[in-house]
């Protein structure tokens, strides 16, 4: 158990539609980075948080966004969802962001679009 | 644009058997270098992690990895598998700006089947 939490665990839903991914990271840690795991592209790097604010974007989709909260709790928002973002949606905390830090890696979310 | 190339996509070894899993980067920079084990319906784990120092490291589960700089290259080894080692492994990257950005880089993973 690395300490980083994520809800739900799985998460079925229609093309279309909207979902709010949520994740907690390890006590601690200011950290909050997303990754997206797919069979065609691999583990892609979303974006990331450094104690509430932005640090760093990847391949992240316009009908994506995140946010993390004071509690230092991030959420993912999918939106117009499409059958290709279908994929397992990881989260992973570190204690900050500097050269010696380790990210440790939440559970995922299964999202499957229909 | 920056790759993290793992060579194998599945292997098979048996039980005993020595593996070795290729790990090679492109960027030319300050880099720290991880290893993350994904056993079958888990998530990301820690293997083993280079920041400086000893290019030789030793992670859990007796792997170890060697950073060779001239080759850019990472590659995991384990003299002796188990079957428990069913898994698949990703080699990752993180350049270093001075530590203003962390978000790794990751390899397509290489699955691998022991067999009992």
């Amino acid at each position: 158990d690395s300490g980083v939490t994520q809800t739900p665990k799985h998460l079925i839903t229609a093309t279309g539609q909207r979902v709010t991914l949520r994740c907690s990271p390890r006590s601690g840690d200011l950290s909050v980075y997303w990754y997206q795991q797919s069979l065609d592209q691999g583990l892609q790097f979303l974006i990331q948080y450094y104690n509430g604010e932005e640090r760093a974007k990847g391949n992240i989709l316009e009908r994506f966004s995140a946010q993390q909260f004071p509690d230092l709790h991030s959420e993912l928002n999918l939106s117009s969802l499409e059958l290709g973002d279908s994929a397992l949606y990881f989260c992973a905390s570190s204690a900050r962001t500097g050269e010696t830090d380790t990210q440790y890696f939440g559970p995922g979310t299964r999202l499957t679009v229909l | 644009a920056q790759s993290v190339s793992q060579h194998n996509h599945h292997v098979i070894l048996s039980e005993a058997a020595s593996l070795e899993l290729g790990c090679n980067y492109s960027y030319g920079g300050t880099v720290n270098l991880f290893w993350y084990v994904q056993y079958p319906g888990q998530h990301l784990q820690l293997l083993l992690k280079y920041f400086s120092g000893d290019p030789l490291v030793k992670g859990i589960k007796g792997f170890e990895a060697e950073f060779i700089k001239s080759k850019f290259s990472f590659n995991l080894r384990k003299p002796s598998v188990q079957w428990s080692d069913t898994a698949e492994y990703f080699c990752a990257v993180r350049r270093n700006y001075g530590g203003s950005q962390g978000n790794l880089i990751f390899g397509k993973g290489t699955k691998l089947s022991v067999k009992p």
